[in-house]
């Protein structure tokens, strides 16, 4: 299986600020056919069910605020919120599906400073 | 309105079988994979497996072929997920979600999720 590890675990920025979160995997997410990252990212609040922000490492979903931003290529990933909101209290997941085996990163905590 | 309405919480003893639902509605349920997470303190997000309600095709993750049963019916536009023997360690927050493909007989990611079934297996 292809293993996800964020980093960090949790982190605490001031509203207004930047936060980044970071996303690697074993092995490359690169699909050939379309040159394009098999990396998708999801934001969960609590008691809510995941929430999908990014598909293809940085296709933002309809309706997300363009303050999040997905990138990173091969490996290593990035999930960057600018301008941090009180509302952006969450914990974050990458995800990859170039494996058939779909594996989730561990999660990633922002709260506020 | 895409909605996955999924059943209540469940309390099992060990050794119990169990089956819970996934309610799929305002979408074409025959077109899209239907995927299971598991989502537990310890180990996170862990999918579980999918299926197409449009020919039946599931497809499970190693970690959890032979321990659970993915199923629809297409009929009433319901996905499942069912046990026959809980254990204790199945104690988890599961999720239907409506899994995306681009490319054929190859899910890819969670586009829209339910509300998540509370299943708590204990003696």
């Amino acid at each position: 299986d292809i293993v996800m590890t964020q980093s960090p675990d949790s982190l605490a920025v001031s509203l207004g600020e930047r936060a980044t979160i970071t996303c690697k995997s074993s092995q490359s997410l690169l699909y050939s056919p379309n040159n394009k990252n098999s990396l998708a990212w999801y934001q969960q609040k609590p008691g809510q069910p995941p929430k999908l922000l990014f598909s293809w490492a940085s296709t933002r979903k309809s309706g997300v605020p363009d303050r999040f931003s997905g990138g990173g290529s091969g490996t290593e990933f990035t999930l960057t919120i600018n301008s941090l909101q009180a509302e952006d209290v969450a914990v974050y997941y990458c995800q990859q599906y170039y494996s058939s085996v779909l594996t989730f990163g561990g999660g990633t905590k922002v709260e506020i400073k | 309105e895409v909605r996955l309405v999924q059943s209540g919480a469940e309390v099992k003893k060990p050794g119990e079988s169990l089956k819970i639902s996934c309610q799929a509605s305002g979408f074409s349920f025959t077109s899209y994979w239907i995927a299971w997470v598991r989502q537990t303190p310890g180990k996170g997000l862990e999918w579980i497996g999918v299926v197409y309600p449009g020919d039946s095709d599931t497809r499970y993750s190693p970690a959890f072929q032979g321990q659970v049963t993915i199923s629809a019916d297409r009929s009433v536009g319901i996905a499942y997920l069912q046990w026959t023997n809980l254990q204790a360690p199945d104690t988890a927050v599961y999720y239907c979600a409506i899994c995306y493909s681009t490319i054929p007989a190859r899910p890819h990611w969670f586009d829209f999720w339910g509300q998540g079934t509370l299943v708590t297996v204990s003696s």
